[in-house]
């Protein structure tokens, strides 16, 4: 069984550029996350949704973040402008029969 | 928030049983318990999960008290592979889709 795709799967980026991340989750499953993590930290939600439509985004800052997820399968995940406490490590993840399975991740540097 | 307490860290010897322990005093009646593990430059990954009853599977067994406020997670022979990051999360319900609200979790080191 395929896994989460995530790409890239790094990414540098100087303060005020923007950027976008992209997801593929495990086929079938209809609940997306978008995580962010800081080095030491464990990760914390941004956004969910179920299929297409947005279930919590109460923790994304939406005057730099956006996020969507067109016809209910793939996800982007858009920072613009980033600023330097954007360097994180940003995780998707899908959720099925009742266990989330997470994508590697996109390891993202603000210069 | 978490609702959860773990060690920050732990060390096991390579071979020997790893326990790692928790603590959800405020847990309700419909939460499971679930274990994460993060291993260096990885996304999460799913190892167990339970809601009352003792849980065993190929990668780990759950030890739940009779009165759900503690958990234990048990790698039975742990290699140093297991060196990893360890998250125990309590989630509303089995099915649903409610998200994994994560701690700082146990980093725990197996050592040769």
């Amino acid at each position: 069984e395929a896994g989460v795709a995530q790409s890239p799967r790094y990414k540098i980026i100087e303060k005020r550029q923007s950027v976008a991340f992209w997801c593929n989750p495990i086929s079938g499953h209809a609940t997306l996350y978008w995580y962010q993590q800081i080095l030491g930290q464990g990760p914390k939600l941004l956004i969910q949704f179920q299929n297409n439509g947005v279930v919590d985004d109460s923790q994304l800052p939406k005057d730099r973040f956006s996020a969507e997820r067109l016809k209910g399968v793939d996800s982007t995940l858009k920072i613009q402008p980033a600023k330097l406490e954007d360097s994180a490590v940003y995780l998707c993840a899908s959720s099925g029969l009742g266990k989330a399975f997470f994508g590697q991740g996109t390891r993202l540097t603000v210069v | 928030d978490a609702k959860t307490t773990q060690p920050p860290s732990m060390d096991c010897a390579e071979g020997r049983a790893a326990n790692l322990p928790c603590n959800h005093s405020t847990i309700s009646g419909n939460e499971y318990v679930y274990w994460y593990r993060q291993i260096h430059s990885q996304g999460p990954q799913y190892i167990i999960h339970g809601l009352k009853n003792n849980e065993t599977n190929e990668m780990a067994s759950l030890i739940i008290t009779e009165d759900r406020k503690s958990s234990t997670l048990i790698l039975p022979h742990a290699t140093l592979r297991d060196t990893a990051v360890y998250y125990c999360i309590v989630r509303v319900g089995q099915l649903g889709n409610t998200p994994l609200v994560f701690g700082k979790g146990t980093r725990l080191s197996v050592i040769a």
